[in-house]
């Protein structure tokens, strides 16, 4: 069982849609990263959590620290948004590693 | 610099030989990760650089792969008698911040071939 789980793993929705992508996780963390990954694209950091909410834009992103789970919010999704959203998770609290572990990524279609 | 430079963003080599693949990170940031992202696969963590301390490494899948890091600046990953099995996109990324957990920025990789 992999540590970070998202669900789901293939997501198309209609453009104006909410979205929701959910991530789970089963070790001690000390953050949470949401990324994006356009096709063919580099990846960019979303998000950032170590509790709460954090909104940029028409994107949400909440953390239930007792749960061990995430969501990741698109309001009014447009083409645009089409890309892999990735979860990732900081084990621990500091030490001397940052290392990361990844979700596998859900691959998010929004059609005209 | 102001963002995270990778070099080549293309490598296609036969198998067998030697690569080395170059970062270099966003000017002042003393961490630096490796990971790599195969066709199809999600993201794997390969090695960990802060400041002097000692790098994790323990993701780094064999000992054919090894990285360094030259005065706390650019990284080099260094792939010996390359499989075919090697042949991913391999990243590097710096926390934007110096926090425990802080945003990380991405550089665009570079994509290896091994044939």
């Amino acid at each position: 069982k992999n540590e970070v789980e998202q669900s789901p793993q293939n997501l198309t929705a209609q453009e104006g849609e909410f979205i929701t992508i959910n991530c789970s996780y089963s070790v001690g963390i000390s953050a949470l990263h949401w990324l994006q990954q356009h096709p063919g694209g580099g990846i960019v950091s979303l998000f950032m959590l170590s509790s709460g909410k954090k909104k940029h834009g028409r994107l949400i992103a909440t953390i239930n620290i007792q749960e061990k789970h995430s969501s990741l919010h698109i309001t009014a999704s447009h083409p645009r948004d089409s890309a892999v959203y990735i979860c990732a998770v900081t084990l621990g609290y500091g030490g001397a590693t940052n290392k990361l572990i990844f979700g596998t990524g859900t691959l998010l279609a929004v059609q005209p | 610099g102001a963002g995270v430079s990778q070099s080549p963003s293309n490598k296609v080599t036969e198998k067998g030989k030697d690569v080395e693949l170059r970062c270099d990170p966003i000017s002042g940031h003393t961490a630096l990760y490796w990971y790599r992202q195969s066709l199809g696969q999600g993201l794997e963590f390969l090695i960990y650089f802060q400041g002097n301390s000692a790098p994790d490494k323990s993701g780094l899948p064999s000992d054919r792969f090894s990285a360094e890091r030259t005065g706390g600046s650019v990284s080099t990953l260094t792939i010996q008698r390359t499989q075919q099995e090697d042949s991913a996109v391999y990243l590097c990324a710096t926390p934007l911040g110096t926090g425990v957990g802080s945003p990380l920025h991405f550089g665009n990789g570079t994509r290896l071939t091994v044939t």
